[in-house]
């Protein structure tokens, strides 16, 4: 199946600084990626919906300046959390659905192995 | 938006009993999904079903679907000391275009062996 890389896996920062993270579609072309985060034992949220050579969506409440979504090329979607602080610390995942899926079967996502931030 | 909500919240069953999940949403969908997650990993796709079909089977995993109710159950049969995981139920909202998914709360599933 198709196969979505996220990295780092786990980042220890100070508070104050800055983090990126990447995800990376291995065997697909992909020109939406998505961002979701999940807080301990609570589900995913989606965050934001990141388009290639455009600007990311933002769903309700996120903060577009703190976390910053780039998606330069159609393999590599960026989300860079600005001066982090400790209640920016959880468990952030990326996903992407392969293109030619059709209208049918859309939007399985394959999902990367998630970064876990913790801001000291 | 709409929000998925699964229960139980837990379920802890012995293995080779069946184990059951539910899923409730709020509005309307182009399809429901099951993933699973293992402790603090990515999240693995497992069935989708489409909002016009009511049951669906892959391997030991039987899901069914009902619009009226809006709800969908999981089924595994047969449980592992492996299908230890959480599993979520996530929706994407009917009207098309490349919408990211809605998840449920996630059922916390424990097979002791």
């Amino acid at each position: 199946g198709a196969v979505v890389s996220q990295h780092p896996s786990r980042v220890i920062c100070k508070s104050g600084t800055s983090v990126k993270i990447e995800c990376r579609s291995l065997d697909f072309q992909a020109t939406t990626m998505f961002w979701y985060r999940q807080f301990p034992k609570q589900s995913l949220m989606l965050m934001a919906t990141s388009n290639e050579g455009s600007k990311a969506t933002y769903e309700q409440g996120v903060e577009k300046d703190k976390f910053l979504i780039n998606h330069a090329s159609l393999t590599l979607s960026t989300l860079t959390v600005t001066s982090a602080h400790p209640e920016d610390s959880s468990f952030y995942i990326c996903s992407a659905s392969p293109p030619g899926w059709g209208s049918l079967a859309k939007n399985i996502q394959y999902f990367g192995a998630g970064t876990r931030l913790s801001v000291l | 938006s709409q929000q998925g909500e699964e229960d139980p919240q837990a379920l802890s069953i012995q293995e080779g009993e069946n184990a059951t999940m539910n899923c409730s949403y709020k509005t309307s969908i182009n399809n429901l999904q099951w993933y699973r997650q293992n402790s603090g990993r990515g999240l693995v796709h497992l069935i989708l079903i489409r909002s016009n079909e009511r049951e669906k089977h892959s391997g030991r995993l039987r899901v069914t679907l009902d619009t009226s109710k809006k709800s969908s159950s999981l089924l595994i049969t047969a449980s592992r000391a492996a299908d230890t995981a959480s599993y979520f139920c996530a929706t994407d909202a009917a009207g098309g275009g490349a919408d990211g998914l809605t998840f449920g709360k996630g059922t916390h599933l424990i097979i002791q062996p």
